[in-house]
């Protein structure tokens, strides 16, 4: 089956800092989405990006499909923007069931 | 805010004991999905549902666990027996379509505890 990698696992900032997450799929997909889980647990929809590029506030997110990865940018980051950040995919051809990454966990300090 | 809906929020079972979790999808959508975290994990696809319909149950595991989702109603995830292993979150998704194009919006999940 498809696979999901994102890099990279773990991800320390200090606030106000960048970011550049990836998630690498090892087939062609007709659906992605990056995902932010608070430390709460609660699981937000960040983008639906199966190509392109999108931009929401101080998130943005490009998908090159040709290429098998996506990319999210964080910038000028906050305290809140704590958690992890997943990724994941839908396979050409199948059901629409999403298929997660491991997810990258950031932690930005003050 | 019409989202997806999940109760209970917060689970707690004795080995052997029922666990029953409900999902009401987003106002419009037909198409609901179950999902599994266990700690410190991913999650996982566990079955997908139109209403009366199970359409793809592949990652839902052979015995105990059962899903549903009536004409009228939420979607029932029902766990038979509980054991330790089980103790998770659960979340459920829901989308417009059953095209693997569309977004699936996800519900805040429940946890779920086995004693």
């Amino acid at each position: 089956g498809i696979q999901v990698e994102q890099s990279p696992p773990d991800l320390i900032l200090q606030e106000g800092a960048n970011s550049t997450l990836r998630c690498n799929f090892s087939d062609s997909v007709n659906n992605l989405q990056w995902f932010h889980q608070n430390p709460w647990g609660q699981l937000i929809n960040l983008f639906y990006i199966p190509s392109g590029t999108k931009q929401n506030g101080r998130l943005s997110a490009t998908t090159v499909a040709t290429e098998r990865y996506s990319l999210l940018y964080i910038s000028s980051s906050q305290t809140t923007d704590s958690g992890v950040y997943f990724c994941a995919v839908t396979p050409s051809g199948g059901y629409n069931k999403l298929i997660f990454g491991a997810g990258t966990r950031l932690a930005v300090h003050p | 805010n019409a989202g997806v809906m999940q109760n209970p929020r917060h689970l707690v079972r004795r080995r052997g004991q029922e666990a029953r979790l409900r999902c009401s999808p987003m106002k419009g959508h037909s198409h609901v999905y179950w999902y599994r975290q266990l700690p410190e994990e991913g999650l996982k696809f566990m079955v997908y549902l139109q209403k009366e319909n199970i359409i793809d149950e592949s990652g839902m595991p052979k015995e105990r666990f059962s899903a549903e989702f009536p004409k009228e109603g939420p979607s029932i995830l029902r766990i038979q027996q509980v054991v330790r292993g089980d103790s998770a979150a659960y979340f459920c998704a829901s989308s417009n379509s059953g095209g693997n194009t569309y977004e699936q919006y996800f519900g805040p999940g429940t946890r779920l505890t086995v004693t």
